[in-house]
């Protein structure tokens, strides 16, 4: 069966400080991953997502990155946060096309101090 | 691009009443609907979807009915209860693109 794991759950991290959120799929190949942040508990907000390795499209311009360096690995990466980094963030992937269900990571709560 | 307008932002219920949350989308190729159920500090989870080929669909006490013509979808919860407050989101997808887009959640307060 498949299944999806993301680390770390939780992270305090200073402003300006760099960042490294990685997330990895079992049992599948070839997946859609997928990068989504959620502020103050409610809409999933689209970051990146990436179709093949190192295929990534952006969603929204900002200071955030993310790469897939193999198939099944999505890493979302900062040089430099910001106190508006803080928030939720999820990992997810569907099996190769966008219009099947999703499958989320167990999410990170990033707070940047 | 797809846009999903998702109605109330917040729904409050006493236990046992029904529940009813609404989604709007804007592309007519469109053809995969789901519903997540996400509870506090946790990741959201398939809860129902609904394919274009179907009307309605139902699964114990929630249902979800798509109307392709005005395009628009709903999630029924019947015979609510404290375990269902959660936050609710629609989402649609069409096979020309690689990402589901969501609505902005509904917040469901079931009180006892």
């Amino acid at each position: 069966s498949q299944t999806i794991h993301q680390w770390p759950a939780t992270l305090v991290q200073p402003v300006g400080s760099p960042l490294s959120l990685e997330c990895t799929v079992e049992g599948t190949s070839n997946p859609n991953l997928y990068w989504y942040r959620q502020a103050a508990g409610r809409g999933l907000q689209l970051l990146f997502y990436s179709v093949g390795i190192g295929q990534i499209s952006s969603e929204v311009p900002q200071n955030l990155s993310a790469s897939r360096p193999q198939d099944r690995q999505f890493i979302l990466s900062s040089k430099k946060l910001l106190l508006s980094d803080s928030g939720f963030y999820l990992c997810a992937w569907t099996p190769g096309q966008g219009n099947t269900e999703a499958f989320f990571g167990q999410g990170t709560r990033l707070t940047v101090v | 691009g797809e846009n999903v307008e998702q109605h109330p932002s917040t729904l409050s219920v006493q236990e046992g009443d029904s529940a009813v949350i609404k989604c709007t989308y804007s592309d007519s190729a469109s053809n995969y609907f789901p519903w997540y159920k996400q509870e506090l500090g946790k990741r959201p989870q398939l809860i129902i979807d609904i394919r274009s080929n179907v009307g309605e669909k139902k699964d114990q006490r929630i249902a979800v009915t798509l109307n392709k013509t005005a395009k628009h979808f709903s999630l029924h919860i019947t015979e609510t209860q404290p375990e269902d407050s959660a936050v609710y989101f629609c989402a649609a997808a069409n096979p020309g693109y690689s990402t589901l887009t969501f609505g902005k959640g509904t917040m469901l307060l079931v009180s006892p």
